[in-house]
């Protein structure tokens, strides 16, 4: 059972525009999304996290949106540039012992 | 050093033999975290230390692999009888504290069961 899904799988956008990846969860107990950027060969690095009693939060050019209703999340890159190129990946946690439970990735592309 | 440091980066091993996987963690983090990535599966949560402690073991793929942590800090996940399966890269994170407190995690150490 998928408890994070992720989409899309891939994304090719053109430099200065606003890739959107969403990410959707089944598991209300959830109470901590974080996204991470993995480049080749290196371990996932921590973009940016939301808890639900929030619905938006930015951090310089990333921005996640928060439905706690729809159960839904999305994160938002603001003036994409060549070196975001990268797979993205949502997670979700109910804390305590348990770990992360992440989506299968989105391997994105900024074109120049 | 700053970060979480695994080693060793690249095994290369037959099917069969034991491999033994180390992560460092941050200086100070009480708690690590043991992860497989693959094409497959994605991103996997295998076990969670608090401590020296492990108080779930249930995510460990089968009873060939097992974990130790010592000391509060450098753990080691080892692999019996290693199948083709179990090829993946093996990543260790790593935060302050348990609970919602993020994840730093290592770059991971590709296996290879050949």
């Amino acid at each position: 059972q998928q408890q994070v899904k992720q989409s899309p799988q891939s994304l090719i956008v053109q430099k200065g525009g606003i890739p959107i990846i969403n990410c959707a969860y089944e598991n209300t107990a959830f109470d901590y999304f974080p996204w991470y950027q993995q480049f080749p060969g290196k371990g996932p690095a921590l973009l940016i996290a939301i808890r639900p009693d929030v619905s938006e939060k930015k951090e310089g050019r990333f921005t996640i949106s928060f439905n706690k209703s729809a159960k839904q999340f999305s994160l938002h890159i603001m003036d994409s540039q060549p070196g975001d190129s990268a797979t993205y990946f949502c997670a979700a946690s109910r804390g305590g012992a348990d770990g992360l439970t992440f989506g299968k990735g989105t391997h994105l592309i900024i074109q120049p | 050093g700053a970060g979480v440091s695994q080693s060793p980066s690249n095994k290369v091993t037959e099917k069969g033999k034991d491999v033994e996987l180390r992560c460092d963690p941050i200086s100070g983090h009480t708690a690590l975290y043991w992860y497989r990535q693959s094409l497959g599966q994605g991103l996997e949560f295998l076990i969670y230390f608090q401590g020296n402690s492990a108080p779930d073991k249930s995510g460990l793929p089968s009873d060939r692999f097992s974990a130790e942590r010592t000391g509060g800090s450098v753990s080691t996940l080892t692999i019996q009888r290693t199948q083709q399966e179990d090829s993946a890269v093996y990543l260790c994170a790593s935060s302050i504290e348990a609970g919602n407190q993020p994840q730093h995690f290592g770059d991971g150490t590709r296996l290879s069961i050949l």
